[in-house]
């Protein structure tokens, strides 16, 4: 069965400061991997995903996730964030190969203070 | 394109009453999931349906609940018999022919049982 864990269940940051979540999955086969945000009282979005490829994804609102096969992890970065980053973030996977149920985190709850 | 709808957004029940949860999949998608998130809590696979079949159901409690996704009409999640730990919010996901593809999710049903 897979699993997905989240590091932090909450973090608080200044506006400008840089952003590391944490995000760790046991599963052995090959893997999809996604990172998505729920802004206070609305539904989950998109930030990133990754299936195969650069290792390295790009997503929405200047947010990047790296995909590090030997530690399992795909860790999801900002820069700089912004108080509009208040949110809460999850990690998620699915076994990929046509079987796309998601496995997600508890969730890290983010608080950028202005 | 409309994204994937969900009905009602919030639903106050008391305990022993049935709760019918609706979601419309985006346009073009023939696969929806349903997921629970309890307080404080990631979001937990309960149910994956297809078109007028149930894939996967491992996640939904054996007893009281159910869900359908019939050839014409939105995906129903029911809860018969609710007892106050169904509170929570319920989040409806659907995705296009291939299995493996991005979940996109609605803004959820929170279920309130007094």
């Amino acid at each position: 069965a897979q699993s997905v864990s989240q590091h932090n269940h909450h973090v608080i940051l200044s506006e400008a400061a840089s952003l590391e979540l944490g995000c760790n999955y046991s599963y052995g086969g090959t893997v999809n991997l996604f990172w998505y945000v729920q802004y206070p009282g609305q539904h989950l979005q998109l930030l990133l995903k990754y299936f195969s490829g650069d290792p390295l994804v790009k997503g929405i609102k200047g947010f990047e996730a790296e995909f590090i096969k030997s530690k399992f992890s795909f860790n999801l970065r900002k820069p700089s964030v912004q108080w509009s980053d208040t949110a809460e973030y999850f990690c998620a996977v699915n076994a990929g190969s046509g079987y796309s149920t998601l496995t997600f985190g508890k969730g890290t709850m983010l608080l950028v203070s202005p | 394109n409309a994204g994937v709808m969900q009905n009602p957004r919030h639903l106050v029940r008391r305990r022993g009453q049935e709760a019918r949860l609706r979601c419309s999949p985006m346009k073009g998608h023939s696969h929806v999931y349903w997921y629970r998130q309890l307080p404080e809590e990631g979001l937990k696979f309960m149910v994956y349906l297809q078109k007028e079949n149930i894939i996967d159901e491992s996640g939904m409690p054996k007893e009281r609940f159910s869900a359908e996704f019939p050839k014409e009409g939105p995906s129903i999640l029911r809860i018969q018999q609710v007892v106050r730990g169904d509170s929570a919010a319920y989040f409806c996901a659907s995705s296009p022919e291939r299995g493996s593809e991005t979940q996109y999710f609605g803004p959820g049903t929170r279920l309130l049982v007094l």
